[in-house]
């Protein structure tokens, strides 16, 4: 079957460093996505991981180990406007060369000051 | 102007009323999505299509149906509205490559 899990609370200290799980299991796994959203809003793209390693964008690092079924979501200099929801998902290859975005329940981080 | 637009943004409505939630691209996107969002649940796919002529069904696509009138426009209809789908619906948009998916702003419905 298909499966992804995160932690769905998470409390860190502005200026700190928060690492944020993902676990998953899928049948033709193409790619995993970690996505920003704020309360009431649209998720926001942060990062892309196909092969396995280490991705690096400004604050915001994202690991990949398809071995393991696993990323996490690395934020640094943690910042008050960083309080959001993180959303892990994997693309699926599935029938026909299509893809499929399969999303976790997401991550509710707050940042306190 | 805003890439991905979601008309209504909030609706409420009563049991059994056939709504129509609308989204339209200026991304020049191929592949359009409709998802609903509910809390703790996380983002499931209702329908999504990856040309006017392709349309699939997701994991929950009961009690909805799609239209994709064109490469930019892509409707999600409840033919007769129940309270369970109350929720958050999202429509988004990806390109030929697959890659990441780009949100519209959310349509919030009620169904009373």
């Amino acid at each position: 079957g298909q499966n992804i899990d995160q932690p769905t609370e998470m409390t860190a200290t502005e200026g700190a460093i928060v690492q944020i799980n993902c676990t998953y299991q899928t049948s033709g796994f193409n790619g995993l996505f970690w996505y920003q959203q704020h309360a009431g809003e649209a998720p926001t793209f942060l990062s892309y991981n196909v092969l396995d390693g280490l991705e690096e964008k400004g604050r915001f690092s994202s690991f990949l180990s398809r071995s393991k079924g696993y990323s996490y979501l690395l934020l640094k200099e943690l910042q008050m406007k960083d309080s959001a929801s993180y959303l892990c998902a994997v693309r699926d290859r599935g029938v026909k060369r299509t893809y499929k975005y399969i999303f976790g329940t997401g991550t509710r981080l707050k940042v306190l000051a | 102007d805003a890439d991905v637009t979601q008309t209504p943004r909030n609706r409420i409505t009563k049991t059994g009323k056939r709504i129509m939630l609308e989204c339209s691209q200026t991304k020049g996107h191929d592949r359009m999505y409709w998802y609903r969002q509910d809390p703790g649940l996380g983002l499931r796919l209702i329908y999504y299509s990856f040309d006017v002529k392709d349309i699939n069904k997701g994991e929950i696509s009961d009690g909805y149906s799609v239209s994709r009138q064109a490469q930019a426009k892509f409707s999600l209809s409840l033919e007769s509205a129940i309270p369970n789908q109350t929720a958050l619906y999202f429509c988004a948009t990806s390109d030929l490559s697959g890659s990441y998916q780009f949100f519209g702003p959310g349509t919030r419905l009620t169904v009373l």
